[in-house]
């Protein structure tokens, strides 16, 4: 089983900051698979990004992925009010088990 | 516009069993692999199960294998869970989710149904 760990856990940040959030794998796996997603309290979560660094239809240009291997990055350039939210990478590979990342809370400072 | 809308959710005690149901409208729903993924109250997501387009392929988490079965009628655009022996770390809020593609994975999700296993 492929295991995500996301940092950091919390990310405190104000409206119009960088914001970059990494998520790491246990082993390698092809960056096709892997995917983020938003999801604000109460809601389902959105994809953002799939195949690692390709923005979903409608996903402002603010919101990149990056990264390869064992290493992957969500950088949002210019935080916006409504970017603050609970953000998870998704590996969903060849084979099962298919898992998420536990989680990245980004909350404004 | 995809939409895909649970149902079946609701208190259960420990050992009991539950089917969740989610239909879906908006797209050609055969053509497309779905799985169900949960959300423990205040915790991350978990995948759950999936299923191919034609029933063919069938995938579970070593937490549900044995006691969750899932299944689909495409003609009648419905993805089912049938959930035995519930335990009381079932407890979670059921997603049903359209896998668009192999690259893009999951893509819509419905907006949930609330598993609750309690005595």
């Amino acid at each position: 089983e492929i295991v995500l760990t996301q940092s950091p856990g919390t990310l405190s940040l104000s409206p119009g900051e960088r914001a970059t959030l990494s998520c790491r794998a246990s082993q390698s796996f092809t960056s096709s698979y892997l995917a983020w997603y938003q999801q604000k309290p109460g809601q389902a979560p959105r994809l953002l990004i799939y195949g690692a660094s390709t923005r979903a239809p409608g996903i402002p240009d603010r919101f990149s992925g990056s990264g390869s291997g064992t290493d992957f990055t969500l950088t949002i350039s210019r935080l916006e009010p409504e970017d603050f939210a609970v953000y998870y990478c998704h590996q969903h590979g060849s084979s099962p088990p298919y898992t998420f990342g536990q989680g990245t809370k980004l909350e404004i400072k | 516009e995809v939409q895909l809308v649970e149902s079946g959710g609701g208190l259960v005690q420990p050992g009991g069993s539950l089917r969740l149901s989610c239909v879906a409208s908006g797209f050609t729903f055969s053509g497309y692999s779905m799985n169900w993924v949960r959300q423990a109250p205040g915790k991350g997501l978990e995948w759950v199960s999936y299923i191919s387009g034609s029933s063919s392929t069938i995938y579970y988490a070593d937490s549900v294998k044995g006691r969750f079965t899932i299944s689909r009628d495409n003609a009648e655009n419905s993805l089912y869970l049938l959930m035995n022996n519930l335990r009381d770390e079932d407890t979670a809020v059921y997603y049903c989710a359209r896998r668009y593609s192999s690259t893009w994975g999951i893509d819509s999700w419905g907006q949930g149904t609330l598993v609750t296993v309690s005595s």
